[in-house]
């Protein structure tokens, strides 16, 4: 069975702190790794795809890195706004075929930014 | 209108009832899904269609049937369902299933079974 472990659970900052959490996957027969950012009571919205070991985005004050060696990626957000309240998720794109169904989501990382 | 809509946004159906859910994208994208969410457990992939064309079926119950006239709009057709299979249904949809691009959902419709 494959897994997708996003941690921590759940995170409470202050406003301008920065944070970062961590999703693990498996190492072998890896396509790609998305980020979605969830705010409630909307659509889940894509904030990164990223396909390469070492590859580092950003977008804003989010960014992220890859490491597909050792199964993992790290999102990191600068100085921490109450707009960022949201469920953080990951998902890995499994290489089976290059379909899109093979995409395993993490159960994401709920991040709640205090003024 | 741009993106991708669902609806209803809220269904409450009992255990005999038929109802099917909505999903329209005018991105021009070729594949569309639908995901499911219970409550504490991460997204789960239902279906995949291409092109109209049902790639995959990740083992749903046949009380879920998926129907895609055309590449912009996705129904689930819902019958004799079980108090169990209340949950968030989101529908997504993206360029194509063999790139790696990113999938752009609606906003669920949320689903209670009596």
């Amino acid at each position: 069975i494959l897994n997708v472990e996003q941690s921590p659970q759940s995170l409470h900052v202050q406003e301008g702190d920065s944070t970062n959490f961590t999703c693990s996957f498996p190492s072998s027969n890896f396509y790609a790794l998305h980020w979605y950012r969830w705010e409630t009571a909307k659509s889940p919205e894509a904030l990164f795809v990223m396909t390469l070991n070492g590859d580092e985005k950003k977008k804003g004050r989010i960014s992220a890195t890859l490491n597909t060696k050792e199964g993992y990626s790290y999102l990191y957000i600068k100085g921490s706004q109450p707009e960022d309240s949201a469920t953080y998720l990951c998902a890995f794109h499994m290489n089976y075929g290059g379909s899109q169904g093979n995409l395993i989501f993490g159960k994401g990382t709920k991040l709640s930014v205090k003024p | 209108e741009t993106g991708v809509t669902q609806t209803p946004r809220h269904l409450v159906m009992g255990m005999t009832n038929k109802k099917s859910l909505k999903c329209e994208q005018h991105l021009g994208h070729n594949a569309m899904y639908w995901y499911k969410q219970s409550a504490k457990k991460p997204l789960e992939l239902m279906f995949v269609y291409s092109l109209e064309e049902r790639v995959e079926n990740n083992s749903v119950p046949s009380r879920f049937s998926p129907e895609c006239p055309n590449s912009s709009h996705l129904f689930l057709h819902l019958h004799t369902l079980q108090p169990e299979d209340s949950a968030l249904y989101l529908c997504a949809s993206s360029q194509d299933v063999r790139e790696g691009s990113p999938l752009h959902f609606g906003n669920g419709t949320r689903l209670t079974v009596t």
